[in-house]
């Protein structure tokens, strides 16, 4: 069965801080790893990542895959009170009948004036 | 161009009664899918479809029908509306070409009493 883990569930910081958000995953036919940022309403998407070590990065978000160790970070720096909601970290697999996308059950970023 | 709309926004049904959620996107998208979100339990896949009469199922498919006659329209129909049903749908869509992002609709809240 297809699974993907975020740590930590919730986090509370204060503006300024370094935050690090994580994703595990288990799936079969991996194809590529993507995070969405999600406040009061749909997802928006961040990053995909699809190769290990290329460090992907948006003015103060980035990430990387570690496809040997099946893993992703998600990095905020001089975080702000706009960075919190929900971070979800989505994996696509591939089967017969085409691309599947399986989701974590998301850490809830809160920043703090 | 609309992207991804949803319709309703919100409803209300009783235990049994059965309704349609409407999706639509406009930007000739060949991968639709149905997602609910629960609670502190990230985003779960319903049904999927990879193009027009090409229909499957997700995590969660018990309670729920889709169908795919066109490559703009995916709606989702709940045969028989049951209290465990009461969540935020989300339907996205994504394109096989390109970068796989995942647009989303706006979700519609629905609420089985």
């Amino acid at each position: 069965e297809d699974k993907v883990v975020q740590s930590p569930l919730s986090l509370v910081v204060h503006e300024g801080d370094t935050v690090t958000l994580n994703c595990s995953y288990e799936v079969t036919n991996f194809r590529s790893l993507l995070w969405y940022k999600q406040e009061k309403k749909a997802p928006t998407f961040l990053f995909m990542l699809t190769s290990s070590g290329i460090e992907k990065k948006s003015g103060r978000l980035s990430s990387i895959l570690d496809k040997k160790e099946l893993f992703s970070i998600l990095n905020i720096t001089a975080t702000q009170t706009g960075d919190s909601a929900v971070y979800l970290c989505a994996v696509m697999n591939y089967n017969n009948a085409g691309n599947m996308l399986t989701f974590g059950g998301g850490t809830r970023l809160m920043v703090k004036p | 161009n609309a992207g991804v709309t949803q319709t309703p926004k919100f409803q209300v049904l009783k235990t049994g009664q059965s309704m349609t959620l409407q999706c639509a996107q406009d930007m000739n998208h060949e991968y639709m899918s149905w997602y609910r979100q629960d609670p502190g339990m990230g985003l779960r896949l319903i049904h999927y479809s990879v193009g027009a009469g090409i229909t499957d199922q997700g995590e969660v498919p018990n309670g729920y029908n889709v169908s795919r006659s066109t490559t703009e329209d995916f709606p989702l129909r709940l045969l028989s509306a049951a209290p465990s049903q009461t969540s935020v749908y989300f339907c996205a869509s994504s394109s096989f070409s390109g970068s796989y992002e995942q647009y989303f609709g706006p979700g519609t809240r629905l609420t089985v009493t």
